[in-house]
This record gives C-alpha cells, sequence and structure tokens, in this order.
C-alpha cells in the first residue's frame, strides 16, 4: 500500500541531544513537509520541499534542519537550539495535482526530558 | 497571507445530534479550502476539500461543508453525530495559484459526542 511512514512513533531524547525524525513515502509525490503540533495551537510549518535537493523554511524554523537528497526521503533534524522541542511531528506529502491535498503520515512524539 | 480561523476549540453535541463545526477563512486569492481529522496520536486524514465545482461539498464519512464567499466561511456539517465522530477537526486552506504550496491550518476543533 502507497503511504507515508513516520519512525519511531515515540521518541524520548535527553535535552542537548540532537534527534532526527525520519519520513518515508512512497506515493511518487514531489513535494513534501513538516508540521510540529502542540495543544490548541494546531499544525505550524517547520519545513517544505517541493523538490529533490531544495527545501524552504516555515514559520518556525528555527531549531531545525532538512534535507532532502531523494524524492521518498524528507528526515528533519531537531537540534539542541530547538528551545521547545518536546511536541508531535508531522510530515506530509502531496502531488503535482491541482489542488492537491496533504497526505500525511501517523506522527512522532518527540519528548525531551 | 492566508488564515482560517476555526470558532470554538472544543464543541460538545448528543449523540444523534447535528454537528456544525465553524471555519471562516482569509485569502486574497479563491482559496482551496479543506477539512481534516484526526483521532488521538494520528495522523490527519481528509475529509473533503473545496476546489470551486461546487459550492456544497460532501466528503467522507457523512459530513459535509458549503461555501460560502460573502460569509467567507467554509462550516462542516454532519446531520447525526456517531460516538466514532469523536475527534479534532482541522480546515485549513491554500492558495489558489500556486503548485505544492504548503497548506495553513487552523487551531482545530476537538469534537465529542455525549452518548
Amino acid at each position: 500500500d502507497g503511504g507515508i511512514t513516520q519512525s519511531p512513533k515515540y521518541l524520548f531524547r535527553k535535552e542537548g541531544q540532537n534527534v532526527t525524525l525520519s519520513c518515508e513515502q512512497n506515493l511518487n509525490h514531489d513535494a513534501m513537509y513538516w508540521y510540529r503540533q502542540d495543544p490548541g495551537q494546531g499544525l505550524r510549518l517547520i519545513y517544505y520541499s517541493q523538490i529533490v535537493n531544495d527545501f524552504q523554511k516555515g514559520d518556525i524554523a528555527e531549531g531545525y534542519s532538512v534535507s532532502r537528497e531523494k524524492k521518498e526521503s524528507f528526515p528533519l533534524t531537531v537540534t539542541s537550539a530547538q528551545k521547545n522541542p518536546t511536541a508531535f511531528y508531522l510530515c506530509a506529502s502531496s502531488s503535482q495535482t491541482f489542488p492537491a491535498e496533504a497526505f500525511f503520515g501517523q506522527g512522532t512524539r518527540l519528548t525531551v526530558v | 497571507a492566508q488564515s482560517v480561523t476555526q470558532l470554538g476549540s472544543h464543541v460538545s453535541v448528543s449523540e444523534g445530534a447535528l454537528v456544525l463545526l465553524r471555519c471562516n477563512y482569509s485569502s486574497s486569492v479563491p482559496p482551496y479550502l479543506f477539512w481534516y481529522v484526526q483521532y488521538p496520536n494520528q495522523g490527519l486524514q481528509l475529509l473533503l476539500k473545496y476546489t470551486s465545482a461546487a459550492t456544497l461539498v460532501k466528503g467522507i464519512n457523512g459530513f459535509e461543508a458549503e461555501f460560502k464567499k460573502s460569509e467567507t466561511s467554509f462550516h462542516l456539517t454532519k446531520p447525526s453525530a456517531h460516538m466514532s465522530d469523536a475527534a479534532e477537526y482541522f480546515c485549513a486552506v491554500t492558495r489558489r495559484l500556486r503548485r505544492n504550496t504548503p497548506l495553513v491550518f487552523g487551531k482545530g476543533t476537538r469534537l465529542s459526542v455525549i452518548a
């Protein structure tokens, strides 16, 4: 089945450590996105990529980094510079059809202790 | 810039009652509008989308939404709530004229269904 796979589902890290969240899609979508979800805040855009080897900052990119070396993969690194990294992270992708809705992964819940 | 405002962070209805979740949008160009549903600790699932083909849009699970340009609204309704409808619902908007533009989401409305 086609879809978006995020791993791991739960992740615990010590404060000050970098951590990388995985996102893989087999939908052959060009665009991929990372959102952060906090209670009562909705989804806020961290980074997005419309094509391989290119990505743009979203509204809350500080303390995060991404890469897009392959069409299928869009990993997100949460760095030690991110002041409040504990959150639910959602990866999504969309196709070139218009209008293209976003398809979402199951999310990764990151807890920093 | 585009944005959506969801009125009411929490809505509670009785089983069998009408569900009405409100969404108002702000956009300088004709928008595309979406409703998504999220169950606890899961990703988002598309319920329906407005693409200008019809102002009344039918989605999955018996939900529908009506685009009203004069009111800049895209409210989500379901005639009869079911216990399984309890979830969080998000309205989202994107620009009409550009491909692969990220969706902008509202803050969500949590729907509770009382037996």
